[in-house]
């Protein structure tokens, strides 16, 4: 699986935009690019995942260059209850494939 | 449906004593995992299981031995518990597609303290 190297923390506003970059420059032609959240004390919990270009969904936007060696979650005007730990996978489309966890990427929102 | 559940939530043992922590899923999915979560430190797999009757090793499988008698019980046994066991245990499970990589499900987790 191909290794994912991202911020170690980050902090922001209410109300701001926030954007996570992850590199994954080893990502591999069958390979997607998932992201999960997890707040203290809970299991992780899957946001958003894509192959190229851009995938919306309610919670985060994902951009993917056409390159596909890094990628962007993007989170619409955070608020105090986005402040989590957001980890970024990549992982083939085959059944049953056990994800890799990094260290993630702490997102402190503050008022 | 409850999704993923974990019993204990909370347990703590002595040096050198058995557990098993249970792990069920009411979704009917095939697959299950195991993942350790350490202070500061994301989470690593201990041990998988891809369907019932079997299982597979993941990053960190040392110490501890797992069992899928049932599709939706993913059972892990710690043997003889070591002080380095002490950790936040995640159960997960998923279903495949046959597309995208699967979503997997957390459980709310076990936190073991061996002292």
């Amino acid at each position: 699986l191909a290794k994912t190297t991202q911020p170690i923390s980050m902090d922001s506003y209410e109300g701001q935009e926030v954007n996570i970059t992850c590199s994954h420059n080893n990502i591999a032609t069958n390979d997607y690019i998932t992201w999960y959240q997890q707040f203290p004390s809970q299991g992780p919990r899957f946001i958003i995942q894509g192959y190229k270009t851009k995938v919306t969904n309610e919670v985060a936007s994902l951009f993917i260059p056409a390159d596909r060696k890094s990628s962007t979650l993007s989170l619409p005007r955070v608020s105090l209850s986005d402040t989590a730990v957001y980890y970024c996978l990549v992982a083939p489309n085959q059944a049953g494939t056990a994800l890799i966890f990094g260290k993630g990427t702490t997102l402190s929102v503050s008022s | 449906n409850a999704g993923v559940t974990q019993t204990p939530k909370f347990r703590v043992l002595k040096t050198g004593q058995s557990m098993t922590l249970l792990c069920a899923q009411d979704m009917n999915h095939e697959y299950m995992y195991w993942y350790r979560q350490d202070p500061g430190m994301g989470l690593r797999l201990i041990h998988y299981s891809v369907g019932e009757g079997t299982t597979a090793k993941g990053e960190v499988p040392d110490g501890y031995n797992v069992s899928r008698l049932k599709k939706q019980n993913f059972l892990l046994g710690l043997e003889s518990a070591a002080p380095s066991q002490t950790s936040v245990y995640f159960c997960a499970s998923s279903y495949s597609t046959g597309g995208p990589p699967d979503t997997q499900y957390f459980g709310p987790g076990t936190r073991l303290t061996v002292l």
